[in-house]
């Protein structure tokens, strides 16, 4: 399996301009689980979905911030519109049971 | 509170000594406790976790779990220059709280 597969894998974009993350899963994996990644924060969840439905977003931290997954094998994280404050590394995880999460290689974010 | 608190260090260490690596949890119903690695510019990647309380050993690793003063450890033996990484503790009821991470470099 080639696991999970995030792109793009860095983004440079300017402030107010939408950003669109992109995650594959590992094929048959029921969870999926966005996280982003700071200095200041460490590793945070933002949103995790089991069978294609968000089951927790409390960590999304506003309104500006959206997930989706349509499918199985499909889920995008956007933000919209987009400030430095979200510079950050983001990662997509998957899992079976909600337990052994496995983690994409991350997408690194810079909002100038 | 932080559900888990982690030393975010550095910890330095000579090639083939023991590393130990603690966190400390605050909610005692938490059951599952997981350590990742995460080497630089990478995603965190399961080590090993445990469920309840004991130890779990795999190779050089090995977790213990204390629920009593709810603390987690890890020990590397025989540690190796390929062991320096980022270690990251989490707890899990129905989703994942990680510690801030301590990071780990084994001199050659």
């Amino acid at each position: 399996d080639a696991g999970v597969i995030q792109s793009p894998r860095h983004e440079v974009t300017e402030m107010g301009q939408e950003v669109t993350l992109r995650c594959k899963p590992i094929s048959g994996h029921d969870y999926l689980f966005w996280y982003r990644q700071t200095m200041m924060r460490g590793l945070e969840l933002l949103i995790y979905f089991n069978n294609n439905v968000p089951i927790d977003d409390s960590g999304m931290p506003e309104d500006r911030f959206s997930a989706k997954m349509p499918n199985a094998s499909f889920s995008t994280l956007k933000i919209q519109p987009s400030e430095p404050r979200d510079s950050a590394v983001y990662f997509c995880a998957s899992s079976q049971d909600r337990y052994e999460q496995y983690f994409g290689p991350g997408t690194r974010l810079t909002v100038t | 509170q932080k559900e888990v608190e982690q030393d975010p260090g550095p910890l330095s260490v000579p090639e083939g000594a023991i590393v130990s690596l603690n966190c400390t949890y605050s909610n005692s119903a938490f059951q599952y406790f997981m350590w990742y690695r995460q080497y630089s510019r990478k995603g965190p990647e399961l080590l090993m976790y445990t469920y309840s309380s004991g130890n779990k050993e795999d190779g050089r690793f090995t977790a213990q779990v204390d629920k009593s003063s709810k603390y987690i450890s890890l020990f590397i033996r025989d540690s190796q220059p390929s062991d320096s990484a980022t270690y990251l503790c989490a707890v899990n009821d129905y989703k994942l709280s990680f510690g801030a991470g301590t990071t780990v470099t084994v001199r050659a």
